[in-house]
């Protein structure tokens, strides 16, 4: 089946630094990549969606200068949390979705833990 | 702005019984897609099953099966011959055409000896 990674798993930070949070498809290309945020015991709310090549497209209320999302090739978006203070504290989870028959699945990283100290 | 609505928040059920997750939404749209998302403890998001709209056959997965009422807007998911592994939050989602996926808040399972 596809499998999409993120890296890291896990990541502690001072507040005021940035965090590179990487989303990887591993065996298929994905023209949209999209970003979720879950905090506890709480469904996933998306934050942006991507597009490989153009400008991710950021839900209401989501601070696009913030959460900077790049989309560089079929295989690889990246969120960088800039300035994180502890309200950014959470799970950060990216899907994968490819073409052709597969266009209507996402396929999930194992997402990656947030702790802004 | 589709919802998707999950009323039960906490359910439990036996080993080797069968446990029916409820999930309802609300949509303007004819063609969508419909789906059911375990994640357990590890949190990572598994895909249970998928059902397209414009299908009238309920989607099965082994032992896994959905009631799709597509009037009522309603897609329940069963599941029988429950398994200690099946304990997990389950999503229900909904997504029109090729957009993100709408969750609901998710029902906790607990599947018990």
């Amino acid at each position: 089946g596809a499998v999409v990674s993120q890296h890291p798993s896990w990541v502690i930070c001072k507040s005021g630094t940035s965090v590179k949070i990487e989303c990887r498809s591993l065996d298929f290309q994905a023209t949209t990549m999209f970003w979720y945020r879950q905090f506890p015991k709480q469904s996933l709310m998306l934050m942006a969606t991507s597009n490989e090549g153009s400008k991710a497209t950021y839900e209401q209320g989501v601070e696009k200068d913030k959460f900077l999302i790049n989309h560089a090739s079929l295989t690889l978006s990246t969120l960088t949390v800039t300035s994180a203070h502890p309200e950014d504290s959470s799970f950060y989870i990216c899907s994968a979705r490819a073409g052709g028959a597969l266009v209507k699945t996402q396929y999930f990283g194992p997402g990656t833990r947030l702790l802004v100290l | 702005a589709q919802t998707v609505t999950q009323s039960q928040p906490e359910m439990s059920v036996q080993e080797a019984e069968t446990v029916t997750l409820s999930c309802t939404y609300d949509t303007s749209e004819n063609n969508y897609y419909l789906f059911w998302y375990k994640q357990p403890p590890s949190r990572q998001m598994i895909l249970v099953i998928r059902q397209e709209a414009y299908k009238q056959q309920n989607a099965t997965e082994n032992r896994f099966s959905v009631n799709f009422q597509k009037a009522a807007k309603s897609f329940s998911l069963k599941i029988s011959d429950s398994q200690l592994g099946d304990t997990a939050m389950y999503f229900c989602a909904f997504m029109k055409h090729v957009d993100a996926l709408n969750f609901g808040k998710g029902t906790s399972l607990l599947v018990t000896p």
